[in-house]
């Protein structure tokens, strides 16, 4: 298993809600910042959104503002994503990542989020 | 925004190989850094840095990868292709929104 293992996502109609988690075992997981990455079918990648390591600031995409939002539990090392108002333009795969000076470290394994009736 | 060229890049094993990475405005950070990264993504798999501000190759890549750039124009290189290099590259600015380039596919002629 990697540094930062993800939950699976799902299948999930247009309107619902989902919620992704990430398991970090990486070196200073309470000491860095946290984002999530995603990545349409056949697609690029577009950052999502980033929090700070002590879980007080967050930062979003303007797509997902006010419907998405980002969390951390530190003490169980747990990254997390809640995902609501779904739809079909939020279908892909998303990265649990490490943030460091800017770029990103560490990433997940990737967990498919499918928004479709 | 961040333009990458080529999209498509065919070449022969131990050819070089290059990716162009170009944004609209300086990427010189107001501390003096410029936050320009590179990634590789094979088929199936999540995306990998390669390198970091511009030219900091991450530890275990080849020392066949070598970025450069300053400003505006930055260059991911591979000196001689190997079969394992195959898949996409993205550079990636960080300060201004984590933007991302459209990528470059690197096959084997």
């Amino acid at each position: 298993e990697g540094l930062l293992v993800q939950s699976e996502g799902g299948l999930v109609q247009p309107g619902g809600s989902l919620r992704l988690s990430c398991a970090a075992s990486t070196p200073t997981f309470t000491h860095d910042w946290m984002t999530w990455v995603r990545q349409a079918p056949g697609k690029g990648l577009e950052w999502v959104a980033k929090i700070n390591p002590l879980g007080t600031g967050e930062y979003y995409v303007d797509s997902v503002r006010g419907r998405f939002t980002i969390s951390r539990d530190n003490a169980r090392e747990i990254l997390y994503l809640q995902m609501n108002s779904l739809t079909d333009e939020d279908t892909g795969l998303y990265y649990c990542v490490t943030d460091a000076w800017w770029s990103f470290v560490y990433w997940g394994q990737g967990s498919l989020v499918t928004v479709s009736s | 925004v961040i333009s990458q060229s080529p999209l498509s890049l065919p070449v022969t094993l131990g050819q070089p190989a290059s990716v162009s990475c170009r944004s609209s405005q300086s990427l010189v950070h107001s501390d003096g850094n410029t936050y320009l990264s590179w990634f590789h993504q094979r088929p199936g798999q999540s995306p990998r840095r390669l390198i970091y501000q511009v030219s900091k190759r991450d530890s275990g890549v080849p020392d066949r990868f070598s970025g450069s750039g300053s400003g505006t124009d930055f260059t991911l290189k591979i000196s001689r292709v190997e079969a394992d290099d195959v898949g996409v590259y993205y550079c990636m600015e960080g300060p201004r929104g984590y933007i991302f380039g459209q990528g470059t596919n690197l096959e084997i002629k």
